[in-house]
């Protein structure tokens, strides 16, 4: 079946701490990846994404995630995290074999920055 | 910006009345679609929807729910007979095409009493 990894589900870190979630998918084939962000009390909102070409892709609010297609990772990054970035983070993705017509979500990290 | 809006942002029902869950779609997009996610479990797909028609549904999506796009601007999801379980978010999305990524909208709460 079709699915979604995120290995944590609970990150803690203090400011500028790096930050580095994972995510691994089981699709063959063409994918389309995304990174959500569901700050608290609000809806969710796209961080990043990656349709094709080059495999380091920069999102909003100074992150990036890496697709690797040998891995089937696309995980996601940011060198300095702020207490602003304390939210729960979902990779997700869509498949060609899918039709493209529905987004497959990991379980989501909730990460909390201290300051 | 243009966003998808949801109302309402919570409702309350009792367990076998039905619920009608509305979204206004970002204004030119021609793919909506319905999530929800049950309190600590991740997000669902439930259905998509393109040309007034279902293009796709989850194993969720069962004879209990329905969507409808009434006009122009609405994009609703219809539980006939709410059950506990079916207390969740639900979000809707919509997007410009069918590769592209989609925007949700801030979600309903559901409570089936």
């Amino acid at each position: 079946a079709q699915s979604v990894s995120q290995h944590n589900h609970h990150v803690i870190l203090s400011e500028a701490a790096s930050l580095e979630l994972g995510c691994n998918y089981s699709y063959g084939g063409t994918v389309n990846l995304f990174w959500y962000v569901q700050y608290p009390g609000q809806h969710l909102q796209l961080l990043l994404k990656y349709f094709s070409g080059d495999p380091l892709v920069k999102g909003i609010k100074g992150f990036e995630a890496e697709f690797i297609k040998s891995k089937f990772s696309f995980n996601l990054r940011k060198p300095s995290v702020q207490w602003s970035d304390t939210a729960e983070y979902f990779c997700a993705v869509n498949s060609f074999s899918g039709g493209y017509n529905k987004l497959i979500f990991g379980a989501g990290t909730r990460l909390a920055v201290h300051p | 910006e243009p966003e998808v809006t949801q109302t309402p942002s919570h409702q309350v029902t009792q367990m076998g009345q039905e619920v009608i869950l509305r979204c206004v779609p970002i204004s030119n997009h021609l793919y909506f679609y319905w999530y929800r996610q049950i309190l600590g479990q991740k997000v669902e797909f439930l259905v998509s929807f393109y040309n007034n028609e279902i293009s796709e549904k989850s194993e969720i999506f069962d004879d209990q729910f329905s969507v409808e796009r009434p006009d122009g601007s609405n994009f609703t999801l219809k539980i006939r007979s709410t059950k506990l379980e079916d207390s969740a978010m639900y979000f809707c999305a919509s997007s410009e095409a069918l590769k592209r990524e989609q925007f949700f909208g801030p979600g309903t709460r559901l409570t089936v009493l």
